[in-house]
């Protein structure tokens, strides 16, 4: 069956450095999504995107987050100076249109980031 | 504001018995409703989901969910516990903004099964 995958699974980062965090969404998919969730704490919708451009994204995601999807794999979420508070389980998903179930979003295992 | 509640942090039930998880929401329109399952170490699974048509939809693993458009509950059942279904349950409707679909989670409710 296939299924989301991001890279790496764990990041241990200096604050102030960029981190690029990586995924692969299901190959049919057309819409991404990041999420992210902090230690304790619910998930917390970041951004989505679709057709190359960024369709929404909460007051979370400020100037120092960026999207990209830079082939025709990959997804990309990038921080551009890291902060401690930016330490968090990050969270891919995708979702499908085509099959008319665009709605049901399908989560990578996520990446575990930990800014010291 | 748009809110999600999962009243009970954890539900303990012993292995064998019923189980209920219980969400309501708030939340403008007519939102999907959705079950989300965490293992320790990973991500989200979907369990199941609420469209439309019968209030009652089975999912994954034996679990259903009865929607309840009154009390705008979502509570999530399942007839017999086993062990194994010890994880944090997330509740989350989903609504339509700018063309593309947006969960909004609850906090989560940690299912404990107890042999």
């Amino acid at each position: 069956e296939p299924e989301v995958t991001q890279t790496p699974s764990h990041q241990v980062t200096q604050m102030g450095q960029e981190v690029i965090l990586r995924c692969v969404p299901i190959s049919n998919h057309l819409y991404f999504y990041w999420y992210r969730q902090i230690l304790g704490q619910k998930v917390e919708f970041l951004v989505s995107f679709y057709n190359n451009e960024i369709s929404e994204k909460s007051e979370i995601f400020d100037d120092q987050f960026s999207v990209e999807r830079p082939d025709g794999s990959n997804f990309t979420l990038k921080i551009r100076s890291t902060k401690l508070e930016d330490s968090a389980m990050y969270f891919c998903a995708s979702s499908d249109r085509t099959s008319g179930y665009q709605e049901t979003q399908y989560f990578g295992p996520g990446t575990r980031l930990l800014v010291l | 504001a748009q809110s999600v509640a999962q009243p009970e942090d954890q539900v303990n039930v012993a292995e064998g018995n019923p189980l209920t998880v219980k969400c309501t929401y708030s939340v403008s329109g007519n939102p999907y409703l959705f079950w989300y399952v965490q293992y320790p170490n990973r991500g989200l699974q979907f369990l199941l989901k609420y469209i439309t048509g019968d209030n009652l939809v089975k999912g994954s693993y034996g679990f259903e969910a009865e929607f309840n458009k009154s009390q705008t509950s979502f509570h999530l059942k399942k007839p017999s516990a086993l062990v194994s279904d010890s994880a944090l349950y997330f509740c989350a409707p989903n609504r339509k903004a700018s063309g593309t679909y947006k969960y909004i989670f609850g906090t989560g409710t940690r299912l404990k099964v107890l042999a």
